[in-house]
């Protein structure tokens, strides 16, 4: 079974900081993905990678940036967190042109 | 970004009955997917549709994907308590990769 695991359930972080949310995939799977939930918007792609140091922008990449430093490791970073990004953060992961597996999310609160 | 129409927003209904959910988009996919999220948890694959017509079930649920590529239905027979969360489908478009989009998903609440 695949796994994809998000470093934190529940995080809470102050305006302003820097924040990383890290997740690694145990499948050795090319593609890696980063979505934010809202309630009534559904997922919004962030950032997607489809190899090691490779990034494209999704429909909502202001305010964010990534880093891919390793096959199996997809890092969001908030470079400085605002209060419109407290959020339900899932990372997803698969191979080449299959269904993306996901991780259970990180569920962010910027105060 | 591609907009998918997912409907209804959501359902409440009794335990026992049927459910039906669609999804439609202007664009033609070649690839459709239906996940549930439970609460407090990621999206977990349900059935994945890959030919226009295509008939798919994955036990008491069946998906079809549309003969014009541009929707897809998804039908939970004899509902039952852990049914209740949220699906959301899923396309891909030709030639975009591995790109998929989602709908804005369907609330499901089952009354036993």
């Amino acid at each position: 079974d695949v796994k994809v695991t998000q470093s934190s359930r529940y995080l809470v972080k102050r305006t302003g900081e820097k924040v990383f949310l890290e997740c690694v995939q145990d499948m050795d799977h090319e593609n890696m993905f980063w979505y934010r939930q809202d309630p009534g918007l559904g997922l919004r792609l962030i950032y997607f990678s489809y190899d090691v140091k490779m990034k494209e922008k999704g429909d909502i990449p202001e305010g964010y940036s990534v880093s891919r430093e390793k096959k199996e490791r997809f890092s969001l970073i908030l470079e400085s967190a605002s209060t419109n990004q407290t959020s339900m953060y899932l990372c997803a992961s698969s191979l080449a042109d299959q269904p993306q597996h996901f991780g259970d999310g990180t569920r962010l609160s910027i105060l | 970004g591609q907009q998918l129409n997912q409907s209804p927003q959501s359902m409440f209904i009794q335990e026992g009955e049927d459910v039906s959910m669609n999804c439609t988009s202007s664009s033609i996919f070649n690839t459709w997917l239906w996940y549930k999220q439970d609460p407090g948890e990621g999206p977990v694959l349900l059935i994945a549709l890959y030919k226009a017509g295509e008939l798919t079930s994955n036990g008491r649920l069946t998906a079809q994907f549309g003969i014009t590529r541009k929707d897809s239905f998804l039908n939970i027979s004899a509902s039952i308590p852990s049914d209740v969360g949220i699906y959301f489908c899923a396309g891909q478009l030709p030639n975009t990769g591995n790109q998929f989009y989602f709908g804005t998903g369907t609330s499901l609440t089952v009354i036993p």
